[in-house]
């Protein structure tokens, strides 16, 4: 499967821990975006890169919140001292080029108890 | 700030008649308007998109309308079949990044 790849699909983790997820975007797509996902909701965008340049961040991007993607290919997400309202569905996409389909993969749910 | 509204929330139609479902949004800058599926526990796939420059597109069973001036984009689905059963999103945005995305639209088609 040549598609976005994220993983965990799934991970519960209790309040205050911190995580991470990992997004591997189709070979050779230079921007890559992370977007949450609630339930019942569109997707929210957070961040996006091209290449390993972080080039925007959204407001819903705090602190606690960071992201990676050292050498232009794969990117992590990372949360520090999860919070319940942390717990959504993370979306990773990615394109090449601008105007252009963005791709999705299938998620990473995170439930913070 | 920027926001996209779709209705209705939930559509149910019966099996071969036509479902469409509207959006409107606000920021008038917006120029690029696409509609994804999202089936359950898959993330979203782009079925169609239209930019501001033209004021209707189709694709087989899909089309897709926009009225800048109303700030107004609907999709339509013809000859509805159970596998278009999802969620589906519009957004509204000038470059992938900066989309706005409505609350999503569930979709079933009945039997």
């Amino acid at each position: 499967d040549t598609g976005v790849s994220q993983d965990p699909r799934h991970k519960i983790t209790k309040r205050g821990q911190n995580v991470t997820f990992r997004c591997d975007p189709i070979s050779e797509h230079n921007r890559l975006y992370w977007y949450r996902q609630t339930l019942g909701q569109g997707p929210e965008f957070l961040t996006y890169f091209q290449n390993e340049a972080q080039l925007e961040k959204s407001r819903l991007l705090s602190d606690r919140f960071s992201a990676e993607r050292p050498k232009g290919s794969f990117s992590t997400l990372e949360i520090q001292r999860t919070e319940q309202g942390d717990s959504a569905m993370y979306l990773c996409a990615s394109s090449h080029g601008t105007n252009t389909e963005a791709f999705f993969g299938q998620g990473t749910r995170l439930t913070v108890v | 700030g920027e926001n996209v509204e779709q209705h209705p929330s939930t559509l149910s139609v019966q099996e071969g008649d036509s479902a469409v479902i509207k959006c409107t949004y606000s920021d008038s800058a917006s120029n690029y308007f696409p509609w994804y599926k999202q089936e359950l526990g898959k993330g979203p796939q782009l079925i169609i998109d239209i930019r501001s420059n033209v004021g209707e597109k189709k694709d087989q069973r899909i089309a897709v309308t926009l009225n800048k001036t109303a700030k107004h984009f609907s999709l339509h689905i013809t000859e509805t079949q159970p596998e278009d059963s999802a969620v589906y999103f519009c957004a509204a945005g000038d470059s992938n990044y900066q989309l706005i995305w409505g609350a999503g639209t569930k979709l079933i088609i009945k039997p």
